[in-house]
């Protein structure tokens, strides 16, 4: 059973260019979790999407970034526009459940993004 | 707001000793608290899950334990060898859909 997947594992963008990041959770997974891990911060939870909907955005600056989790294929992270602020590994992490529910999350390796 | 903070910052033990991390939250109405290991470059590894209901867990050389009225979990590393060398996060979990995480300890075991 393969892991959660990211990818790019790195990806270099410009200012004002767009960064898209998937993730596909591991099989059985239908909730998916994204966070932000700024330099010599702590992981930053920014979005909660289960298949087709996005349950909870509340940690997702409302502007530049979107994120979907379609009904075939991986989620997809969106950073339009992207300025060097945006720097930062960005994590994937999938649950076969809420994670109130069985409160495991099992992580990808993340994507580094750095806009020059 | 769920504040999770983390101390030491970085700790460095020789091979063979016993040590603990330290986790505190400022919100005790959690529904669990995970530790979880980060190498450089990597993911995150999830070590153990604490219900809110349980005191403690165990997984081999590792020991987790959790207060909620003190707000503080401890994670318990016997007999530290070089391969636990790594950064060690705990998360809090809180809300319908959300994990807190401190900004971690790093470890370095000294051979």
């Amino acid at each position: 059973n393969a892991g959660v997947m990211q990818n790019p594992r790195h990806l270099v963008r410009r200012r004002g260019q767009e960064a898209r990041l998937r993730c596909s959770p591991m099989k059985g997974h239908s909730h998916v979790y994204w966070y932000r891990q700024l330099p010599e911060e702590g992981l930053k939870f920014m979005v909660y999407l289960q298949k087709e909907n996005i349950i909870d955005e509340s940690g997702m600056p409302k502007e530049r970034f979107s994120a979907e989790f379609p009904k075939e294929g991986p989620s997809i992270l969106r950073i339009q526009q992207v300025v060097r602020g945006d720097s930062a590994a960005y994590f994937c992490a999938s649950s076969p459940s809420r994670l109130a529910d069985t409160g495991e999350l099992f992580f990808g390796e993340g994507s580094r993004l750095t806009v020059l | 707001k769920q504040e999770v903070t983390q101390i030491p910052a970085a700790l460095s033990v020789p091979e063979g000793e016993n040590l603990v991390l330290n986790c505190s939250f400022t919100d005790s109405a959690i529904y669990n608290l995970q530790w979880f290991r980060q190498d450089p470059g990597k993911g995150l590894t999830s070590l153990l899950l604490i219900q809110s209901s349980q005191r403690e867990q165990t997984s081999g050389r590792l020991n987790a334990s959790l207060d909620k009225s003190s707000g503080r979990s401890t994670l318990y590393i016997a007999a530290s060898q070089p391969g636990d060398s790594a950064t060690y996060l705990c998360a809090a979990g809180r809300g319908a859909n959300n994990l807190f995480f401190g900004t971690g300890t790093r470890l370095t075991v000294i051979p």
